[in-house]
């Protein structure tokens, strides 16, 4: 089936240290894979993406890495800080790209 | 603010009733998709349309419609209407050719 599988559910940091949350997802023929913020009460905001051709991208504190054999992508927040502190999710395209199906999400608190 | 625009922010209305939610995407984007999040859940994906018409479905109750407009805006209609449908409603756009999707600020529906 069409299915994401998002760990850890919840994740408790300090202030500074890492922050990785890993997915899976079903489909071989997935080719886009985006993470978004989504904080308390507010829409989701795409942070960074990355297409099945790239191994790995970075911008700043963030990095995603895509292992396609082990159909597998990873979200990397480095120095993290309380304002990092929300719900992450990832998702992956099924169909070539006529849905984009989300995990089911992960609450990072970063504690000062 | 994504450019996503979203109607009404809030909804409140009782069992067996009908509502209809109206998003609006970003200029020139002509792809819609609708997405449901209830407390504490993932995001939920109902329906994408592409220009007016019907791309794909996820997980769409029968009791829930939606189309696109030649203006390229959207309605989700909501019909006989049960406790469980209380949610918040996500709208997103794209673009052309286009992965990222904009989400709206969402309708907050609860039904009583």
């Amino acid at each position: 089936g069409e299915n994401v599988e998002q760990h850890p559910s919840t994740l408790s940091v300090q202030e500074g240290d890492s922050a990785v949350i890993k997915c899976t997802y079903s489909d071989s023929a997935s080719n886009y894979f985006p993470w978004y913020k989504q904080e308390l009460g507010k829409r989701p905001q795409l942070i960074i993406d990355i297409r099945s051709n790239v191994g790995e991208k970075k911008d700043q504190r963030i990095a995603v890495t895509l292992n396609k054999t082990a159909k597998h992508f990873s979200l990397h927040i480095t120095e993290t800080q309380p304002e990092d502190s929300a719900v992450y999710f990832c998702a992956a395209t099924f169909r070539g790209f006529q849905k984009l199906v989300f995990g089911t999400g992960t609450r990072l608190l970063v504690s000062p | 603010d994504s450019g996503v625009t979203q109607t009404p922010k809030h909804l409140i209305t009782a069992t067996g009733q009908r509502v209809t939610l109206r998003c609006s995407p970003r200029s020139g984007d002509l792809s819609v998709y609708w997405y449901q999040q209830s407390l504490d859940q993932g995001l939920q994906f109902l329906i994408q349309y592409y220009n007016g018409e019907e791309r794909a479905k996820g997980n769409i109750l029968e009791r829930f419609s939606a189309q696109q407009f030649p203006d390229l805006h959207s309605e989700l209609n909501l019909s006989s209407l049960e406790l469980g449908d209380s949610a918040l409603y996500f709208c997103a756009s794209s673009g052309q050719g286009e992965e990222k999707l904009f989400f709206g600020s969402g309708t907050q529906l609860s039904v009583l």
